[in-house]
């Protein structure tokens, strides 16, 4: 079945530094992958996505590609602030399949 | 635009109690998902309802059922609490059954004692 791997947190970062967290997955078909974020005390909330293999989501400054050949989908930011101190979850899903989430990380940014 | 309310926030119930957790979307979706989120483990799927009329377990179905009363309500009921069903509770809902993108409400943060 459908399964994603990252990495464990808590990631703890200074404001302004550069930021990635790992995601590898293993996948049935051609699914979606996508990472979304969830704020204190918040549900979850989509932050990027990507449909296919080679395929760049980006927003708010985060990016992630689709690297079918390495199963990977590594969320990056060139320079955190601490508004991003949150938990990030990354998933897989579309295309027919259900959405399979992570376990998430949390990632706390200071001053 | 209130995407996908649930009710209630929090709860604290005692053992072998019931209660039904709501969930509405006015965002005219197709799909609705009940999951929990407990440390460590991310998000597991509990029952979903790929349309309105059909409902199916997820991976962790036990201890819950589910009533998708009408297209934008999709309800989850303990029946008789566990502690091991503490946890936060979400209700998420997307376009169709393996969308790209689902929304989800600011979750039920359920205690049992």
């Amino acid at each position: 079945g459908n399964s994603v791997t990252q990495m464990e947190g808590p990631v703890t970062l200074s404001e302004e530094a550069f930021l990635t967290i790992n995601c590898t997955y293993t996948a049935t078909g051609y699914p979606s992958l996508f990472w979304y974020v969830q704020y204190p005390g918040e549900g979850l909330q989509l932050l990027l996505k990507a449909t296919k293999a080679d395929d760049k989501g980006s927003n708010k400054g985060f990016e992630a590609t689709y690297r079918k050949e390495t199963t990977s989908f590594h969320l990056e930011k060139g320079s955190v602030q601490v508004s991003d101190s949150a938990v990030y979850f990354c998933a897989l899903g579309g295309g027919g399949n259900k959405l399979t989430f992570g376990t998430g990380t949390q990632l706390k940014v200071e001053l | 635009n209130a995407g996908v309310t649930q009710t209630p926030k929090f709860q604290v119930l005692k053992t072998g109690q019931s209660m039904t957790l709501q969930c509405a979307q006015d965002m005219n979706h197709n799909s609705m998902y009940w999951y929990r989120q407990d440390p460590g483990m991310g998000l597991r799927l509990i029952y979903y309802s790929a349309s309105e009329g059909t409902t199916d377990k997820g991976e962790v179905p036990n201890g819950y059922n589910v009533s998708r009363l009408n297209k934008r309500e999709f309800s989850l009921r303990l029946e008789s609490a566990a502690p091991s069903q503490t946890s936060v509770y979400f209700c998420a809902s997307s376009e169709a059954w393996g969308s790209t993108e689902a929304f989800f409400g600011q979750g039920t943060r359920l205690t049992v004692v």
